[in-house]
Parts: C-alpha cells; structure tokens; sequence
C-alpha cells in the first residue's frame, strides 16, 4: 500500500508555454501533498506544502504565482509551471502524506521537465 | 530553522562489507523525527528507516540500523552486508514533532557498491 503516482515522468515544451503535473496517491487519502524541486545532484528543495481545499502555503522564494498549486481532492494535487523558462528545467517531486497526521511521506517518482 | 548536513559527498564500499554515513542536524526542538532516505538511479525516494527522538533505542531495519546520539545531535546510518541494490543517494531528513511538518533534508551522500 501506500502508491503515490505522478505523472507525467518526462516533460518536454516549449518556452513561453504552461505545464501541468499530476500527483495521485492511488490507495489513501492524502490531506496534505508537498512538492519539490531537485536540481542535478542536489538534494530535494521544497516548494510548497498542499492542504486539501485550501491554498497551498510556498516556501519563500518560491514564487506562487509562477508554480500554481491546486490540491483539490484528498487522492490529486497538481503542480501547473506557468509561462516556462529553460531556469525552470529541473526534476519535480511529489509526496503526499496520509489523512490524519500521519508520520510518513510517500513520495512520487518524480518529473523531470526539459524546457527549451 | 532546522539544518540537516551530510559531509560526505560521496562513499563507496565492498560488496559484503558494512558502511556508515554521517549526519548532523541543529536544532532547538526536544521532540522530532528523523529518516534516512533512498533515492536509486530510478529517482524514487524510498525510506530506508526512521527515529522518533524521544527513543533512546536505535532503529533497525533489517541490514539497516541507525547510531542515534540526541545530544551530540548525530544520526549516522549503518549498512550491513552491502548489496549491490544498496547502490544509491541517501538522504538524511528531519520532521518537526509539531507545527509545520515538512521534511528538512540533507545534502546527500552517493553510495557505490564495488563487486
């Protein structure tokens, strides 16, 4: 137990375009999903920590407006890259957290974005 | 704010043989949790083993065991008999008891397992 799909795995587009990533915990309900960043041979930046049907809290430095956040049902958040730039190019990784405070993070495989 | 820091970038070890990597952390709390983390050539993080510090006793999993020193705020990982499978980074993390529950972690540590 304890899946946590994301999707897609790979993401090519175009600068100037807008991409979304998917995040589903496939058997728990997750309250509370969180998203991050992983540069080449670094270690995992948080960007933002997602509640279920409400706005998700950004870390600073992260900006929101940028990295749009929507965790709308207790098993989907998805994480929208708006208007990309080749800085944007990075791997994003999700994990959601089950209902009712639990300890462990369960975490997604992970999307890796080229932007060209 | 909470820091995690792993000083070896990279470790190798023989097949078979046993490894420690290192991990320290600053903070102010009492209370807390910390986890090793495995992130394979596949990128999937996986947890390796968790400590809740309010217990004295290191955790084990299996060939996985932690030597958890509260005071000296250190939390190194041991991996017995190394299997080629154990090939990966690790990351060392930390969870506040309270509050904003989010995973701190450390730099990391590459582990090759030479045959």
């Amino acid at each position: 137990g304890a899946v946590v799909s994301q999707h897609p795995s790979r993401v090519i587009c175009k600068s100037g375009t807008s991409v979304k990533i998917e995040c589903r915990s496939l058997d728990f309900q997750a309250t509370t999903m969180f998203w991050y960043r992983q540069f080449p041979k670094k270690s995992l930046m948080l960007m933002a920590t997602s509640n279920e049907g409400s706005k998700a809290t950004y870390e600073q430095g992260v900006e929101k407006d940028k990295f749009l956040i929507n965790h709308a049902s207790l098993t989907l958040s998805t994480l929208t890259v708006t208007s990309a730039h080749p800085e944007d190019s990075s791997f994003y990784i999700c994990s959601a957290r089950k209902a009712g405070g639990a300890l462990i993070q369960y975490f997604g495989a992970g999307t890796r974005l080229s932007v060209l | 704010a909470q820091t995690v820091t792993q000083s070896q970038p990279e470790m190798s070890v023989q097949e078979a043989e046993t490894v420690t990597l290192s991990c320290t952390y600053d903070t102010s709390e009492s209370d807390y949790y910390l986890f090793w983390y495995k992130q394979p050539p596949s990128r999937q993080m996986i947890l390796v083993i968790r400590q809740e510090a309010y217990k004295q006793q290191n955790a084990t999993e299996n060939r996985f065991s932690v030597n958890f020193q509260k005071a000296a705020k250190s939390f190194s990982l041991k991996i017995s008999d190394s299997q080629l499978g154990d090939a990966a980074m690790y990351f060392c993390a930390y969870r506040r008891l309270q509050g904003a529950q989010k995973l701190v972690f450390g730099q990391g540590t590459r582990l090759t397992i030479n045959p």
